[in-house]
């Protein structure tokens, strides 16, 4: 079964250093990964999704993720972190080939509260 | 253009009723998704129409909940008799054909049953 795993609840960084969200899955072909963020009082936003080919994806606001196929895992980082980044991230999956099939009903993780402080 | 718009972005109703949710897609968007999102938690999926295909409705909770798309384009969900445990922002996006999944959310609809 397709499943998603954001381990941390919340993560806190300090403005100006380097951050990380975590993220594994559980798919039985190749994943489609994506990132989303919620700003308070707003809809999702999509930031970066991982398809194929590099396994380092570059997407809105400076974030980036990492595709590790044998850790199973596609963690958001970015370099240096700001107060505006601090908002709810999620990770979703679904199949990809050669499982994908016509649908694409995505995988949703329980979301990590980011919170920067200045 | 235009993004996903939902209406109403508040509704208050009291235990009992009905409530009905309208989504209005990006159009041409041919996928159409509901979530429910309760306060600090993740995103529930409820049901998912692609197409003229038959829609996912895995995620409806309960037979209280349905949901209809007419004309593959603006979509109801409709909460029957609703109870204080529905009180939630209801989520809604849409996907066009070939983005492998991106979807654009609307604002939601913060119901709160009392």
């Amino acid at each position: 079964a397709q499943s998603v795993a954001q381990p941390e609840d919340q993560v806190n960084v300090a403005e100006g250093n380097p951050l990380t969200v975590k993220c594994t899955y559980s798919v039985s072909g190749n994943p489609y990964l994506f990132w989303y963020v919620q700003y308070p009082n707003r809809g999702l936003q999509f930031l970066l999704k991982y398809i194929t080919g590099d396994n380092l994806v570059k997407g809105s606001y400076g974030f980036e993720a990492e595709f590790n196929k044998s850790q199973t895992s596609f963690h958001l980082k970015k370099p240096s972190a700001l107060v505006s980044d601090s908002a709810l991230y999620f990770c979703a999956v679904r199949d990809g080939p050669p499982n994908a099939g016509n649908n694409r009903k995505l995988i949703w993780g329980l979301g990590t509260s980011l919170a920067v402080n200045p | 253009g235009a993004g996903v718009s939902q209406s109403p972005s508040n509704k208050v109703t009291e235990k009992g009723k009905d409530v009905e949710l309208r989504c209005d897609p990006i159009s041409g968007h041919t996928a159409l998704y509901w979530y429910r999102q309760s306060l600090g938690q993740g995103l529930e999926f409820l049901i998912y129409f692609q197409g003229n295909s038959a829609p996912d409705k895995s995620g409806l909770p309960s037979d209280r909940f349905s949901a209809e798309r007419t004309g593959g384009s603006v979509s109801t969900l409709t909460i029957q008799r609703t109870q204080q445990e529905d009180s939630a922002v209801y989520l809604c996006a849409s996907s066009p054909r070939g983005t492998k999944n991106i979807q654009y959310f609307g604002a939601g609809t913060r119901l709160s049953v009392l």
